[in-house]
């Protein structure tokens, strides 16, 4: 079975841009969930679709936005990208959300 | 939010040795995964614990799930050189929650 893929790896973008991230699930897999990973603050939680709505949502700006499709993909888009923005983005799928988690490569983004 | 403590930070070991890491949490969960994370890829699944008192192993390494449900321990038999990476333990408080908590990870340095 496929892993969790996402596009593109790495990105490198200016302040006030805007990006749009990509994550496919492992084949039947539903849930979808988007996490930041920086060295200072670690790994944390973005938000969570499922049958394409989103079910629980982390601590971050409303700059930070996304969706999913019928087929399960998903999409990450963060708008007025800011320095702080840099990151390795990371993105899990799961059969129901609350099982098993399998990530992605990540995607890395640099914003200058 | 739900803070997850896990330890040691760091570790530098000779090859050979054995390895032991926690994870403790504030409240109790339901599932505790571990993952292994080598610089800029995703963090790879290791060992999902889904029952309080559970011991599974893959391989040389040996993970269960605390009696208390507030507590995970990972042990990793005569390291090897590709051991080396970041190791994060990761939990789910509730059967009807769909976010998963992170530990902020620990870093093994394996001397050969």
């Amino acid at each position: 079975k496929a892993g969790v893929t996402q596009t593109p790896r790495y990105l490198i973008k200016t302040r006030g841009q805007q990006v749009t991230l990509s994550c496919s699930p492992i084949s039947g897999h539903r849930s979808v969930s988007w996490y930041q990973q920086t060295p200072g603050q670690g790994l944390q939680f973005l938000f969570e679709y499922f049958s394409e709505t989103q079910r629980n949502k982390g601590n971050f700006p409303g700059r930070f936005s996304g969706r999913q499709f019928s087929n399960s993909r998903s999409e990450m888009n963060v708008s007025t990208l800011e320095l702080g923005d840099s990151a390795l983005y990371l993105c899990a799928s799961s059969l129901s959300g609350w099982d098993t988690q399998y990530f992605g490569p990540g995607t890395r983004l640099t914003v200058l | 939010g739900q803070q997850l403590n896990q330890s040691p930070q760091s570790m530098f070991i000779q090859e050979g040795e054995d390895v032991s890491m926690n994870c403790t949490s504030s409240s109790i969960f339901n599932t505790w995964l571990w993952y292994k994370q080598d610089p800029g890829e995703g963090p790879v699944l290791l060992i999902a614990l889904y029952k309080a008192g559970e011991l599974t192993s893959n391989g040389r390494l040996t993970a269960q799930f605390g009696i208390t449900r507030k507590d995970s321990f990972l042990n990793i038999s005569a390291s090897i050189p590709s051991d080396v990476g970041i190791y994060f333990c990761a939990g789910s408080p509730d059967l009807t929650g769909n976010q998963f908590y992170f530990g902020t990870g620990t870093s093994l340095t394996v001397i050969p």
